[in-house]
């Protein structure tokens, strides 16, 4: 079974400052890689996916990560945040057989200031 | 497109009361549906998936059960609520897991739900 740690729950930063939220994974098959970001009171979006091949992935809003299998991680990375970032953001992971669905991890609150 | 209604969007109910909470998908067929719950500081609980009509797993024994009456069609019951089950309900929705999309799965806006 598959299983996903978010190392930090909360993450506060400036504004215009680069930001990283980690995320690690367990699983005995391969697997499928997601970032899903949360504004208040409304349901998931998807930030990006890791599917297969190249293991750095660009996702939408400026955000990217990078898919580590020796270290099995998938940390969501950007270089210069806004305001406009502040919410929670989940780390999931899925294998690849049907009938699954995606586990999640705890969450990450991201918190930018001015 | 692939769109994703769920119904209602608020509601409050008092303890021991039933609940039903609705999820449809437009714009695709046969489609995995899911329910998940969000607890305070909690994350995602998965509650129930279900592959097709008539496949319903469920992940965690509870008080709740869901049915899937049509393809595209996803429902979560109680027929007694308890204070824990406060929290806010996510429907979502997957293709069919493949190297092309991955077991993506895609979210409604959400149900909050106060047990009182």
């Amino acid at each position: 079974a598959q299983s996903v740690t978010q190392l930090d729950s909360q993450v506060p930063v400036f504004e215009e400052a680069p930001v990283e939220l980690r995320c690690n994974y367990s699983s005995s098959v391969s697997v499928y890689l997601f970032w899903y970001v949360q504004y208040p009171n409304q349901g998931l979006q998807l930030l990006l996916k890791y599917l297969s091949g190249s293991t750095l992935v660009k996702g939408i809003n400026g955000f990217e990560a990078e898919f580590n299998k020796s270290q099995t991680s998938f940390h969501l990375r950007k270089p210069s945040v806004h305001i406009s970032d502040t919410a929670e953001y989940f780390c999931a992971v899925s294998d690849n057989q049907a009938g699954t669905a995606l586990i999640f991890g705890k969450g990450t609150t991201l918190s930018v200031s001015s | 497109s692939q769109t994703i209604h769920q119904w209602p969007a608020t509601l409050v109910q008092p303890v021991g009361s039933p609940l039903s909470l609705e999820c449809t998908v437009e714009g695709t067929s046969n489609p995995n549906l899911y329910w998940y719950r969000q607890a305070a500081g909690r994350g995602l609980q998965l509650l129930f998936y279900s592959i097709g009509i008539d496949q319903i797993s469920s992940e965690v024994p509870q008080n709740l059960s869901a049915s899937r009456p049509q393809d595209r069609q996803f429902i979560l019951s109680s027929k007694k609520l308890l204070l824990s089950d406060s929290g806010f309900y996510l429907c979502a929705w997957s293709d069919p897991p493949g190297p092309k999309t991955g077991n993506t799965i895609y979210f409604g806006e959400g149900s909050w739900l106060t047990v009182v």
